[in-house]
């Protein structure tokens, strides 16, 4: 059974600071990891994807992951409030399956 | 402009009816993938379809059908053996190993 767990939330972040936002999955096979921003009632976004360990940024989020520990966690520096959404993370085992999600959390940017 | 449509936005299904959500995309896309999200929920793998006239069940495929005979197109029928359809239903497809880009989705209740 492919699993991945989240920290259902909500997490709660003063505006300015850094939220930290953690995944772990159980199928030691997967390749392909991915964190989607979803907005109430909103389809998820695609907001960074990462393939090898060790960290990758872009812009204000930086994505990293260690497979060892089956571990991939989202950063976001200098939170704002419209960072405020539900996060899911992904998991492929690779090519064309489909994606395991875990049940988001839930991130509150308290102005 | 390239992207997904799903339609219709909203959809309500009587009882005993089957209905379909359809799912067309211009980008040329190979794989593409149906799932539905419960509120609170992550996303749950129905369906997936890798090449035109071929598709696979994903994890809660039960009362629920699928068709790909173009490129373009996976429509989902949600039939009368699925006695708890009411969910947000989201689109999505992919080239080679690149992360998967969602439709806006389709919200589907019971009269």
């Amino acid at each position: 059974q492919k699993e991945v767990e989240q920290n259902s939330g909500p997490l709660s972040v003063p505006e300015g600071a850094i939220a930290s936002l953690n995944c772990t999955y159980s199928d030691r096979v997967s390749q392909s990891f991915f964190w989607y921003r979803q907005y109430s009632g909103k389809s998820p976004e695609l907001i960074m994807s990462i393939y090898s360990n060790g960290d990758k940024e872009d812009g204000r989020f930086t994505a990293q992951l260690n497979k060892a520990s089956q571990y991939v966690s989202l950063l976001i520096r200098d939170s704002q409030p419209s960072d405020s959404a539900t996060y899911l993370c992904a998991v492929n085992r690779g090519g064309a399956d489909g994606l395991t999600f875990g049940k988001g959390t839930h991130l509150i940017i308290q102005p | 402009d390239g992207g997904i449509t799903q339609s219709p936005k909203y959809l309500f299904r009587k009882e005993g009816q089957n209905v379909t959500l359809s799912c067309e995309q211009n980008l040329n896309h190979d794989a593409m993938y149906w799932y539905r999200q419960d509120p609170g929920q992550g996303l749950r793998l129905i369906y997936y379809s890798q090449i035109v006239n071929d598709f696979q069940k994903g994890d809660i495929a039960e009362g629920y059908s699928v068709s790909r005979e173009k490129k373009e197109s996976f429509p989902l029928t949600v039939t009368s053996a699925q006695k708890n359809p009411t969910a947000f239903y989201l689109c999505a497809s992919t080239h080679s190993n690149q992360p998967q880009h969602f439709g806006d989705g389709t919200r589907l209740s019971i009269l």
